[in-house]
């Protein structure tokens, strides 16, 4: 059963680098049918969709965060990251790591399964 | 962006009652291959957001029959037969049939 964990600092200063690690456990990440996603929860409740990555490379970002957002993948580590840059105090939240899965004709597609989350507060 | 807007935000209800979340979106949800992607994610307190519906009516793994999802176009419900303890938490919806993928704000229910 695939497990996600993320890990990273969870204090970061205004107008520093964000930067969070998700790593894969029970099952590869370089699997065709998958993306690679980070998703945050903001202290209202709201789910807002980063990014995701394909292990193969493709990558699309949340027009609204693209400028300051950089998602990577190491498939020999099973791992994938997330740099937000210039974080300011809006940038706190819960971030999860989780997995889209994309039918290939196109049927259906869902997050699943997600990681625990990390609370990031970007504060001095 | 397609913007999701649930209703009701907040859900007392009984236990044993049947409880109705609804979910519109600004635009259809219909893909080009005929299918609508639009799903629902539970939320527990504390825990993470986990897959409840696929594909408007299609249940996760695991979710219990009580859970039923329907819909089209723009408009969509979530329904429970008969809620129970376990079902207290936050429901979203969610479109992926373009970027960004959005949110609902969330509907939490709580028990009476």
């Amino acid at each position: 059963q695939v497990q996600l964990q993320e890990s990273g600092p969870g204090l970061v200063e205004p107008s520093q680098t964000l930067s969070l690690t998700c790593t894969v456990s029970g099952g590869s990440i370089s699997r065709n049918e998958f993306y690679w996603t980070w998703i945050r929860q903001l202290p209202g409740g709201g789910l807002e969709w980063i990014a995701y990555i394909h292990y193969r490379g493709t990558i699309y970002y949340n027009p609204s965060l693209r400028t300051r957002v950089t998602i990577s993948v190491d498939t020999s580590k099973n791992e994938f990251y997330l740099k937000l840059s210039s974080a300011t105090a809006a940038d706190t939240a819960v971030y999860y790591c989780t997995r889209f899965y994309h039918d290939l004709s196109g049927a259906s597609n869902w997050f699943d399964p997600w990681g625990q989350g990390a609370l990031v507060t970007v504060s001095s | 962006d397609i913007v999701m807007t649930q209703s009701p935000l907040s859900l007392p209800v009984i236990p044993g009652e049947p409880a109705s979340i609804s979910c519109r979106s600004s635009q259809s949800l219909l893909y080009k291959n005929g299918y609508t992607l639009l799903n629902w994610y539970f939320q527990k307190p504390g825990q993470s957001p986990q897959l409840l519906i696929y594909s408007v009516s299609n249940r996760a793994s695991g979710v219990p029959d009580r859970f039923s999802g329907s819909g089209s176009g723009t408009d969509f419900t979530l329904k429970i037969s008969r809620v129970e303890a376990a079902d207290v938490g936050i429901y979203f919806c969610m479109h992926a049939i373009q970027i960004p993928i959005t949110f609902g704000q969330g509907t939490r229910l709580e028990i009476k």
